[in-house]
This record gives C-alpha cells, structure tokens and sequence, in this order.
C-alpha cells in the first residue's frame, strides 16, 4: 500500500497568518495519463469532509483561494494564505492513484490561537 | 442541489449483516462513481470501496480489508446505492460516508454503525 505521511500532525494559527501542511507518499502519485491523483479535504468538528484540493492543485468549486495546493511526484504541500476561524478542522490527505488501495495521511489538526 | 443521505446504520451483533443505503438527490446516481469511506470513532478516514458510473460499466473496487464481506450497489431506478456487509466485526464499528465520485466532492452525514454483542 502507499503510505501517506502527513507533518505536522497539528497546528495551532494566529488568524491572518498562514499554514502550510505537508504530505508526502511512498511512491509516485503521477498517473500515465499525466495527472498526480493528490487529494486534500477538510473535515470540520461534527462534519463529514469536505474536498478542497483535487488532482493536487485544482481547488473545488466554492472553495476560497486562499487555499492552494502544490506538488508533484511523491511531494505535496496544503498551503492556507491566511488562516480565518472557520479553518479550524482536521485536514487530511488522500491517494487515489492506487486500486484497490486508497490511502489517507493520519490528519493535521488545526486549531487557532 | 447535490444531497446525498445515508441510512441503514446501527446496533449489529457481530458475524451479522447490515445494509446502508446511499439515496441521492440533485443528480442522477448512475452517471457517477458512488465511493464509500468509514471512519472508526475518534480515528481518520478508511477507503471502503467504489461502483463505477454506467458508463464504465459500474464495476466494483473494495478495501482488502472489507472485501469478500462487503458489496456495493445501486439502484438507478431508485437513484440509491447501498453498501451491504456481511460477516460484521468489531473492527467494522464507524460511521460509514457515501460520497459522488472518484474524487469524493460531496458527501452525506454519515450513518453509525457499531457492531458489538
């Protein structure tokens, strides 16, 4: 299985400053049909997740852009510009480029100061 | 508007069966991917498995550790999908998500389910 390792696994932010999650994988994420099948989704206190990132860069449609993702190959960053209360969740990364065996990193909690 | 509900969950003893359903609104089920997740109290997402849209033939993908006990599938006529799961283990006990597509972009609440004798 590809393993996903996120870092740090929490993250306490001033409001207004930015946050920057790392998750890295054990093998390649680039597909041959060029896209790297890198996934980011939040998951708010009492919610399911929400996806925010898809295909390691594209941000889901109603998303604010103050979210961004970035990366490739093996090496992917979640960056927030500037982080606003309603961030506060856990934030997860996901393979998908592996049948049958999607993975998730462990999760980044995120929480304001 | 895209809603999905899941329902079916609750208090199963384990070696039993237990149905989910997945009923979806605002779009019609068989022209996406339906992908299950779980996630055990007070730990991360789990991958469950996935059908395939219509027009890749709605073939199955399932988690190793759920496969041979678990199947996915849909009604399109009814617009749900269901995830039924056979041999229940303790180890089964979470919250169960359906979500549209691949990618996951929207998700139902979750329905519970605990398995426990």
């Amino acid at each position: 299985d590809i393993v996903m390792t996120q870092t740090p696994l929490s993250l306490s932010v001033t409001p207004g400053q930015p946050a920057s999650i790392s998750c890295k994988s054990s093998q390649s994420l680039l597909h041959s049909d060029g896209k790297t099948y890198l996934y980011w989704y939040l998951q708010k206190p009492g919610q399911p997740p929400q996806l925010l990132i898809y295909e390691t860069s594209n941000r889901f449609s109603g998303v604010p852009d103050r979210f961004s993702g970035s990366g490739s190959g093996t090496d992917f960053t979640l960056k927030i510009s500037r982080v606003e209360a309603e961030d506060v969740g856990v934030y997860y990364c996901m393979q998908s480029i592996q049948l049958p065996r999607y993975t998730f990193g462990q999760g980044t909690k995120l929480e304001i100061k | 508007e895209v809603q999905l509900v899941e329902s079916g969950g609750g208090l199963v003893q384990p070696g039993r069966s237990l149905r989910l359903s997945c009923t979806a609104s605002g779009f019609t089920l068989g022209d996406y991917a339906t992908t299950w997740f779980r996630q055990a109290p007070g730990k991360g997402l789990e991958w469950v498995g996935f059908i395939r849209s219509r027009a890749y033939g709605g073939t199955t993908e399932y988690a190793a550790s759920v496969k041979g006990r678990f199947t996915i599938s849909r009604d399109e006529s009814k617009n749900i999908a269901y995830l039924q799961m056979n041999s229940l283990k303790s180890e089964d006990t979470a919250v169960y998500y359906c979500s549209r597509g691949l990618s996951s972009a929207y998700w139902g609440q979750g329905t519970l389910v605990t398995v426990s004798s």
